[in-house]
Order: structure tokens, then sequence, then C-alpha cells
């Protein structure tokens, strides 16, 4: 049973455009929700992250939309870079769970010069 | 402020070998995760341990894998014996606690091969 699902192996994009990726999820009980970027050969980087309670949270070039409604969210990177390229997994914890994360598949970004 | 350190990077092992992997949390991490990522997915939680107690380790095959944390700092995982479907890289992770909400922070990764 895939609770969280990233629909979208891979995507491209030029540099200077918007990326977004997507992620929806089954299980009604989570209530954090968190982006990690992966480079090859390395463990994953927290990104950004957004509670329950919020819709939106912004750092930087990066944004963070939940719609609690759909089950989904999603992560824009506003303007892309070539040093975005990686792969980005979407991940949720749920409360009374104990914190442990439940990760999506994972969606390979390439941002093209 | 150090990261999540795990040794050894990587590892070349024979099926029905054993193997084992270290890690060490950021300090004053009172939670510890192992997860296990088979290239193309996301990362599975193994185990996850409170100080040097087992908080969920419903997803561990116990006839072969185990793991501890015997002073609730350093962790050991173990594998024996492996086998072919072992072969990912094993993630250990470390929080303040063990609780949603609570930011996750990754080591760089053990990577299995079993031949």
């Amino acid at each position: 049973d895939q609770q969280v699902k990233q629909n979208s192996p891979s995507l491209s994009v030029q540099e200077g455009r918007i990326s977004i990726l997507n992620c929806d999820y089954t299980n009604s009980m989570f209530d954090y929700f968190l982006w990690y970027k992966k480079y090859p050969a390395e463990g994953p980087t927290f990104l950004i992250s957004i509670s329950s309670i919020k819709d939106k949270n912004e750092d930087g070039r990066f944004t963070v939309f939940l719609n609690k409604s759909a089950k989904h969210l999603s992560l824009h990177i506003v303007p892309s870079q070539p040093g975005d390229s990686a792969v980005y997994f979407c991940a949720a914890s749920a409360r009374n769970q104990g914190g442990k994360l439940i990760f999506g598949q994972g969606t390979e970004l390439s941002v093209k010069p | 402020e150090a990261g999540v350190a795990q040794s050894p990077r990587y590892k070349i092992i024979e099926k029905r070998q054993s193997v084992a992997f270290w890690c060490n949390p950021i300090s004053g991490h009172a939670t510890l995760y192992w997860y296990q990522q088979i290239l193309g997915q996301g990362p599975k939680l193994l185990i996850q341990f409170q100080n040097n107690g087992v908080v969920d380790d419903s997803q561990l095959p116990k006839d072969r894998f185990s793991a501890e944390r015997l002073k609730g700092v350093d962790s050991t995982l173990k594998i024996q014996p492996a086998k072919l479907e072992d072969s990912a890289v094993y993630l250990c992770a470390s929080s303040l606690f063990s609780l949603s909400g609570n930011t996750i922070y990754f080591g760089e990764g053990s990577w299995l091969t079993v031949v």
C-alpha cells in the first residue's frame, strides 16, 4: 500500500523556468510533510516542510503548497537552476505514529542550461 | 554541527555472507532510524529507536536483519545471511524526538552490493 505517491519519475525543465513537482497521499492522519533532495551517492537532504495547518510555506526559491481536501502537495522551484538537478522525495509523517517518515518513489528533476 | 556519520560507505559481499553497518547520529538526537533504499524507490523504514529502545521494527526482516543501539547513541545494523535482494543503500537518520513535525536528518548512506 503506497501511502505517498510521486507519479512522475522524471521532469525536465529549462533553466530560469518554474519546476513543479507533485505528490499525492492517501493517509488522512498525515499532519506533516517534507521534501528532500538527493544527489547521486549522497543521502537525502532536507529542503522544506509544511504542517497540515498551513496551505503554503515559502523558503527562498522553494515553495510548498498543500491541498488537504485533494490530499495533494506540490513543490515549486522558481527560478530553476542547473544545480537543482537531483532526485526529489516527498515524505509524510502521521500524528501518533512516532514521527517516522513515509516516502514517495521520487522524481528526478533535470534543469537544462 | 557534525551530521549523521555512517560507515562503511561501500561494501560488496557474496550472498549468504554477513555485513554490518555503523551509524553515529547528530549529537543530542534521541531518535535514530535505519532506512533501506532500493534503486528507483523511496527510502523504507527498517527500524526506529528512541534512545536505546525500539519504537518501530515492523518492516525489519527479523530472520536476517538485526539492529541495536546499546548506549542510546551509536547504532549497528547487521545482515546475516545476505540475499541478492538486499542490495540497496542503507540510510541512517536521526531527529530530536519521535514526534510528527520533527525534521529527520540523513547520513550519506552505506551502499551494499550482494553478488
